[in-house]
């Protein structure tokens, strides 16, 4: 157990619908990041938030969005999914704010979406 | 542009057998250097990493990878690799506020 929880594990909807993951950040760490898996795209970087607030933005698509609640918990929404979401979402915390450098990130088991 | 490049998209070897992971980057100076293990279903685990320093850098379950600046490369290796080693590595490489992960390595483990 790497202290990063994420929930569902697995997430089945449809077309058009939307849908929140949500990952609870290891004890202490400030930094959340979300990442897509996708066999065809490997894996990227979508956004990460420090302390509440956005603090970098990655290849996010306009139909997704995240927030950071006051106890660090992040959400991230996906809304009019397409067949082409499908993926594994990953959510990632550290202690440090800054995305890069010797920061290390600790990954969570992932959520697995399918859009059918 | 930055990148970081994984060549081997798969890999199978004997058990007992070395291994050699091969990740390079471009880069213009000196980055951050790590390599994470993804078992199935699984995260993303850290094995190593490199910021400055020996070259070589020794890391969880045997691991080990070398900094070579003149190849701009960080390959992971492993003496004899075990069955349980079956998995997915990624190199992850940074400079600046740039955080890049390679495409993956599959590793398959042949009895």
């Amino acid at each position: 157990d790497s202290g990063v929880t994420q929930t569902p594990k697995h997430l089945i909807t449809a077309t058009g619908q939307r849908v929140t993951l949500r990952c609870s950040p290891r004890s202490g760490d400030l930094s959340v990041y979300w990442y897509q898996q996708s066999l065809d795209q490997g894996l990227q970087f979508l956004i990460q938030y420090y302390n509440g607030e956005e603090r970098a933005k990655g290849n996010i698509l306009e139909r997704f969005s995240a927030q950071q609640f006051p106890d660090l918990h992040s959400e991230l929404n996906l809304s009019s999914l397409e067949l082409g979401d499908s993926a594994l979402y990953f959510c990632a915390s550290s202690a440090q704010g800054n995305i890069a450098g010797a920061n290390v990130l600790t990954f969570g088991a992932g959520s697995r979406l399918t859009v059918l | 542009a930055q990148s970081v490049t994984q060549p081997d998209i798969h890999i199978t070897v004997s058990e007992g057998a070395s291994l050699e992971l091969r990740c390079n980057y471009s880069y213009g100076a000196t980055p951050y250097l790590f390599w994470y293990v993804q078992s199935p279903g699984q995260g993303l685990q850290l094995l190593l990493k490199y910021f400055s320093g020996d070259t070589l850098v020794q890391g969880i379950n045997g691991f080990e990878a070398e900094f070579q600046r003149s190849q701009s490369s960080f390959n992971l290796r492993k003496p004899s690799v075990h069955w349980s080693d079956a998995a997915e590595y990624f190199c992850d490489v940074r400079q600046g506020n740039k955080l890049v992960f390679g495409a993956g390595t599959i590793l398959r483990v042949k009895s």
